[in-house]
């Protein structure tokens, strides 16, 4: 079982819908991501939180609005997404700083029709 | 040139056999060095962790870095068929987030 829980697993919208991603992780970890995978690619970095504050943003498109209520929960937003959105959205953390391994969770699958 | 690069795969060896993965990286100022294996479907999961100079060995995982040459490797020795998978090199910098390598995938042949 990983300790970063992501849910839902699976998720097919339309491009009109709007929905949210959520991940939880309980080892106290203070810094959370999302990254986006497609098939045979390297997850892609999207969003960094440090201390529950935005840290990163790599130039992500306005469609997709991470928010961090807390240091054990993130959320993406999701909304008027394009077909090339679907992939594997992958949660992660660290124990905070730039240097510590991440723990990943296990990815909701998006589907946009 | 891309910021961390691995060797092209597939890469295919037998089952015992050694298989080595090769990563070398562009940013001297990069400081952790992670490797991931990701199976099919699945989410990364972290295997090894390396921050200096040197081998380190955990059961059949053996992790190098050479920081002078910008090179991280992962031995996997006595590989077996539940190795088979893709192995991620990640690299972490000063601007705090990893960079990942494209992967090479594993096929360990029984």
């Amino acid at each position: 079982d990983t300790e970063v829980t992501q849910t839902p697993k699976h998720l097919v919208m339309g491009m009109t819908n709007k929905k949210s991603l959520k991940c939880e992780q309980h080892m106290g970890h203070r810094a959370m991501y999302w990254y986006k995978q497609k098939a045979k690619k390297p997850p892609e970095l999207m969003f960094v939180y440090s201390y529950e504050k935005l840290s990163i943003n790599e130039s992500v498109p306005s469609r997709f609005s991470p928010e961090c209520p807390n240091s054990s929960l993130l959320n993406l937003h999701l909304h008027a997404l394009q077909p090339e959105d679907s992939a594997l959205y992958l949660c992660a953390s660290s124990q905070g700083g730039g240097y510590q391994p991440q723990h990943f969770g296990d990815g909701t699958r998006l589907s946009i029709l | 040139q891309k910021e961390v690069e691995q060797n092209s795969g597939p890469l295919s060896v037998p089952e015992g056999a050694i298989a080595s993965l090769n990563c070398t990286y562009s940013d001297r100022g990069s400081q952790s060095f992670f490797w991931y294996r990701q199976y099919s479907g699945k989410s990364p999961e972290l295997i090894m962790s390396i921050y200096s100079n040197g081998d380190k060995e955990d059961g059949r995982f053996t992790a190098q870095l050479n920081k002078a040459s910008q090179y991280v490797s992962l031995l996997i020795r006595d590989s077996q068929p539940s190795d088979s998978a893709t192995y991620l090199c990640a690299v972490n910098g000063n601007a705090g987030k990893s960079t990942f390598g494209d992967g090479t995938t594993l096929t360990v042949k029984p």
